[in-house]
């Protein structure tokens, strides 16, 4: 199992250009979950999937965020435009089932200069 | 609404020493509960899971966790800490009464081991 794959694995841009985050689930999981952990805000969830249909997107922060699941096995997770304070290290992570263990990827850790 | 607290921000021990880390969370009804570990630099993975039975739980690495449904408390030990076991850990809940698959995190506890 090749586990929860997310691209890229650093991005550096600067601020004003549009971002996109992408991150292919453990086949077969209906759930998908995007976080963003900071030193200050500790780990927040953005928004999840059940089978390719947004549930919750009330921890994204503001209309700059947007995400999307076209199919089961992709995600995107999109800023623009992007600032200085959406630099974080953002995590996808994919569960068979509700209520079962999450599965991370290994995150995209984004500066925006 | 629903919440994990963790209560020791920052935890330094020395090697060889034990580990109790609190965690306790707000909701009334059936949860599945979870550590998760974040050694420095890398993403989240499983330490232990609790679904039902025994409270007593034990998972990778020499830890276990004990579910105490009275106090709403599922805190993490370990009786003989390591160097390796400097790490970001995670408490989180899923409260399946509500049904859905979200878990909800608790702060994070920092461990700091001293060799």
């Amino acid at each position: 199992d090749a586990g929860v794959i997310q691209s890229p694995r650093h991005e550096v841009t600067e601020m004003g250009q549009e971002v996109t985050l992408r991150c292919k689930p453990i086949s077969g999981h209906d759930y998908l979950f995007w976080y963003r952990q900071t030193m200050m805000r500790g780990l927040e969830l953005l928004i999840y999937f059940n089978n390719n249909v947004p549930i919750d997107d009330s921890g994204m922060p503001e209309d700059r965020f947007s995400a999307k699941m076209p199919n089961a096995s992709f995600s995107t997770l999109k800023i623009q435009p992007s600032e200085p304070r959406d630099s974080a290290v953002y995590f996808c992570a994919s569960t068979p089932t509700g209520g079962q263990p999450q599965h991370f990827g290994d995150g995209t850790r984004l500066s925006i200069l | 609404a629903q919440s994990v607290s963790q209560h020791n921000h920052h935890v330094i021990l020395s090697e060889a020493a034990s580990l109790e880390l609190g965690c306790n969370y707000s909701y009334g009804g059936t949860v599945n509960l979870f550590w998760y570990v974040q050694y420095p630099g890398q993403h989240l993975q499983l330490l232990l899971k609790y679904f039902s039975g025994d409270p007593l739980v034990k998972g990778i690495k020499g830890f276990e966790a004990e579910f105490i449904k009275s106090k709403f408390s599922f805190n993490l030990r370990k009786p003989s800490v390591q160097w390796s076991d400097t790490a970001e850990y995670f408490c989180a809940v899923n409260p399946l009464g509500r049904n859905t698959g979200k878990l909800i995190f608790g702060q994070g506890t920092t461990l700091q081991v001293k060799p």
